[in-house]
């Protein structure tokens, strides 16, 4: 069964890069897609990025300028690192595997069908 | 960029009672759509996939239908278990955006 586990400061300071990894178990990082989705206290969900083996990663269009996803996958784990952060990005971030549909040499991101627990990140000085 | 829009944002029912969450997106995208399910405090869980796919494990009283721009996700009958914020989700082509989120409570 798949696990999914993110990792990284709790805290981040104004300003400065928010990093965080996302281990998996149970499932190779080759196979699927891989995306950060994130959910501001008493708010929706944010679909962040997502990455595969490969292809090149895709965001979301109003983080697109501040995001980095890369993946490892000799430690079967993947990343987000978003920069100059500010109290906006204060938020539980979540990381999910997708299936992917296949056609063409291209692959596509399917539905989200595991998540990880979720990690609290809190911009503030 | 597709935007999803839910509907109600939130809703009051009965036990017992049929509840039905709409979704529509602003341009059509076939039937790509999962809805899932937050209960408070916990993790999105997939409910359903291709708009009418129960995923293995959700209770079968969850349904889903709809194609090209118009979704609904049906409870046939609530139970207090069902509790929880209901998201659809657009996927295949980024950005892979969620509705608003429609609120599920007891009356």
């Amino acid at each position: 069964q798949v696990q999914l586990q993110e990792s990284g400061p709790g805290l981040v300071k104004p300003s400065e890069t928010l990093s965080l990894s996302c281990i998996v178990s149970g499932a190779s990082i080759t196979s699927y897609s891989w995306s950060w989705i994130r959910q501001p206290p008493g708010r929706g969900l944010q679909w962040i990025g997502y990455i595969s083996y490969s292809g090149s990663p895709d965001y979301n269009p109003s983080l697109k300028s501040r995001v980095t996803l890369s993946v490892d996958t000799a430690q079967n784990q993947f990343s987000l690192e978003l920069n100059s952060v500010t109290a906006a990005d204060t938020a539980v971030y979540y990381c999910a595997r997708s299936p992917r549909y296949c056609s063409g040499g291209t692959c596509y991101p399917l539905h989200f069908d595991s998540w990880g627990q979720g990690t609290l990140v809190t911009v503030s000085s | 960029d597709i935007q999803m829009t839910q509907s109600p944002s939130s809703l009051s029912a009965s036990v017992g009672d049929r509840v039905t969450i709409t979704c529509r997106a602003s341009q059509g995208i076939s039937n790509y759509v999962a809805w899932y399910q937050q209960k408070p405090g916990k993790v999105p869980k997939l409910l359903i996939y291709a708009a009418s796919t129960l995923q293995s494990g959700a209770p079968s009283r969850f349904s889903g239908s709809g194609s090209g721009t118009d979704f609904t996700l049906t409870i046939s009958s609530l139970q207090p278990e069902d509790v929880a914020t209901y998201y659809c989700q657009k996927y295949y082509s980024a950005p892979l955006t969620f509705g608003g989120g429609t609120k599920v409570e007891i009356k």
